[in-house]
């Protein structure tokens, strides 16, 4: 079974560009999760979703949106790009079925560099 | 205010030796927990978790971690590191009846193993 796989694996952006970054969950997954990496803030939850819906959001301006499509496959997009949205994103799926029952799984994230 | 602590930002250890690495929470009522590693430029794998019963919980690779309700601890340990254990080790907490993607991570440890 494929794991989770998350396109491009690198990206380079400049400030005031927008940038759109793709996950596909392990098959059979409903819910996706997003997470930014950086050196400084560590690792936060950007959002989650299930069955094309938006369950969950972090704390990060309007400029962080994402969406999931019919098959699982999610997207998440940055406008607007600003030099502190360096970081590594990375993806996660689950089959949805609730916490104590199932096992996150996480992607190799994608890498941004804004200049 | 709620929050996920790793207190050791790196911690060294020799091969062989044995290794705990400490994580403390604080939440009103006790959160599911879960231990996660991540290997230079990968994504993060499950190492164990804790949502209730047994307060020792084993885990892949080796790992086991304790829960303690007094402490507000869940505390990683290995009896002996391996080289292959070299990478940076993230507590995380999913608050009591939320959802397995929304997980809030502590800033993690890096372990680094001397031969």
């Amino acid at each position: 079974k494929a794991g989770v796989t998350q396109t491009p694996r690198y990206l380079i952006k400049t400030r005031g560009q927008q940038v759109t970054l793709s996950c596909s969950p392990i098959s059979g997954h409903r819910s996706v999760s997003w997470y930014q990496q950086t050196p400084g803030q560590g690792l936060q939850f950007l959002f989650e979703y299930f069955s094309e819906t938006q369950r969950n959001k972090g704390n990060f301006p309007g400029r962080f949106s994402g969406r999931q499509f019919s098959n699982s496959r999610s997207e998440m997009n940055v406008s607007t790009l600003e030099l502190g949205d360096s970081a590594l994103y990375l993806c996660a799926s689950s089959l949805g079925q609730g916490v104590a029952n199932e096992k996150l799984f996480f992607g190799s994230g994608t890498q941004l560099s804004v200049l | 205010a709620q929050s996920v602590t790793q207190p050791d930002i790196h911690i060294t250890v020799s091969e062989g030796a044995s290794l705990e690495l400490r994580c403390n929470y604080s939440y009103g009522a006790t959160p599911y927990l879960f231990w996660y590693v991540q290997s230079p430029g990968q994504g993060l794998q499950l190492l164990l978790k804790y949502f209730s019963g047994d307060t020792l919980v084993q885990g892949i690779k080796g790992f086991e971690a304790e829960f303690k309700r007094s402490q507000s601890s869940f505390n990683l340990r290995k009896p002996s590191v391996h080289w292959s254990d070299a990478a940076e080790y993230f507590c995380a907490v999913v608050p009591y009846g939320g959802s397995q993607g929304n997980l809030i991570f502590g800033k993690g440890t890096k372990l680094s193993v001397k031969p």
